[in-house]
Formats: structure tokens, sequence, C-alpha cells
């Protein structure tokens, strides 16, 4: 089945140390996101990449950093975690960008845990 | 800036009764409203999505209304069963400076009592 895939589902890091989470999907689309979500929170954007095209967050902070090798692979890269970065990463894909707005699919995200 | 309020924050209702989620948003030219369910420990899923040139779609037991004048739109979930229990987020496009971006809501937790 076409579907986007995290690994691992869960991480843990230490404290300052960098971690990187990675996506990957089957759907051929061009568009993937990353999402943070807190406890009892709704996701909340961090960037997406449109292609090769980078698109980042006025309110991302520095630390969190995104590759996008090819089409099928995605990675997350948090360069000093602490402990409020503590969080379920989730990763989506959508068919376009634009205005006719596309469906987002989403993996089944990665915990990520700060010690 | 741009939001959607999402109401009721949680939801108890038993097996077999209907449940309703609404939702608000404010900016007028969202044009694409999905409702996503997500389980403890899972990614959200995708349920049902509405686009604005439809009032109503249904899916078997759910369905989504959207009334595009009074910007809002409801899920409705019919004879509710325990695996019904979950967050249910809606979401709608913010149109602005990231142009297609999803705004979610704060999301509504649904217990089905058996």
């Amino acid at each position: 089945d076409a579907m986007v895939i995290q690994n691992p589902r869960y991480q843990v890091t230490q404290f300052g140390k960098p971690v990187t989470l990675s996506c990957s999907q089957t759907l051929n689309h061009n568009v993937m996101y990353w999402y943070q979500q807190k406890s009892s929170q709704a996701p909340k954007l961090l960037f997406h990449y449109y292609d090769k095209d980078f698109n980042n967050e006025a309110d991302t902070p520095d630390n969190f950093q995104s590759r996008r090798p090819n089409t099928s692979f995605c990675f997350l890269d948090i360069r000093s975690p602490g402990l409020g970065d503590a969080a379920m990463y989730l990763c989506a894909t959508s068919e376009r960008w634009g205005k006719l707005q596309e469906t987002q699919y989403f993996g089944p995200g990665t915990r990520l845990l700060v010690l | 800036g741009e939001n959607v309020e999402q109401h009721p924050s949680t939801l108890s209702v038993q097996e077999g009764d209907s449940a309703v989620i609404k939702c608000t948003y404010s900016d007028s030219a969202s044009n694409y409203f999905p409702w996503y369910k997500q389980e403890l420990g899972k990614g959200p899923q995708l349920i049902i999505d509405i686009r604005s040139n439809v009032g109503e779609k249904k899916d078997q037991r759910i369905a989504v209304t959207l009334n595009k004048t009074a910007k809002h739109f409801s899920l409705h979930i019919t004879e509710t069963q325990p695996e019904d229990s979950a967050v249910y987020f809606c979401a709608a496009t913010f149109l602005g400076g990231s142009q297609g971006n999803l705004i979610f809501g704060k999301g509504t937790k649904l217990s089905v009592k058996p």
C-alpha cells in the first residue's frame, strides 16, 4: 500500500545531542511537511518542501533543519534538542501545493524524548 | 492571525448515539476543510473532507456540513461505536502569507461508552 513511513517510532536523545528523524513516502507526492505536536495540542507546521523548494515557517526555531535528498525521503534534524523539544513529530505529504489545497496524508509519527 | 476554533474540547456519548463537533474559521478565502481522527500514539488519519463548492458530504456514518456564509463547518458521526473514541481535529486552508497551509483546530476528545 502507498503510504507515509516514519522511523523510528520512538527516539530517545540527550539534551543537546543532535538527532535526526526520517520520513519516506511511496505516494510520489511533490510536497512533504514536518509538524510538531505536543501533548493535547494540534499539530504545528515547522516547514515544508515543494519538490526541492524549502519553506520555513516564520516561528520555527533555527534549531530545526530539514533535508530532502530526493522525492521519497525527508529528514528532520534537531541540532541541539532541549527539553521543550520533546514531542511527537509528524511527517505529511500532499500531491501539490497552492490555492487548491490538496489533501495531506500523515505518517504515524516519531515520539521524541529528551533526557 | 487566522485561526480555527473547535468545540467542544471533550465529548462523551453512549454507544449508538450521535456526536457532533463544530468548527469556525476566520479566513473567508478558505476553500478546503478536512477532518482528521487521531488515536493515541498514532498520526492523524483523514476521515472526510469537504471543499467550498459543496454544502454537505457523507460517507457511511460520517457526514460533514459547511456553511460558508457563517464560516463554520461540522462533523456528524451517527451510531457511534467504541472504536470511534479518539481525538478529532478539524482544519481549514489559510490562503494568506504561506499559501495553502492548513490551520488546525485544537481537537475534540471523543469518548464513546459501551
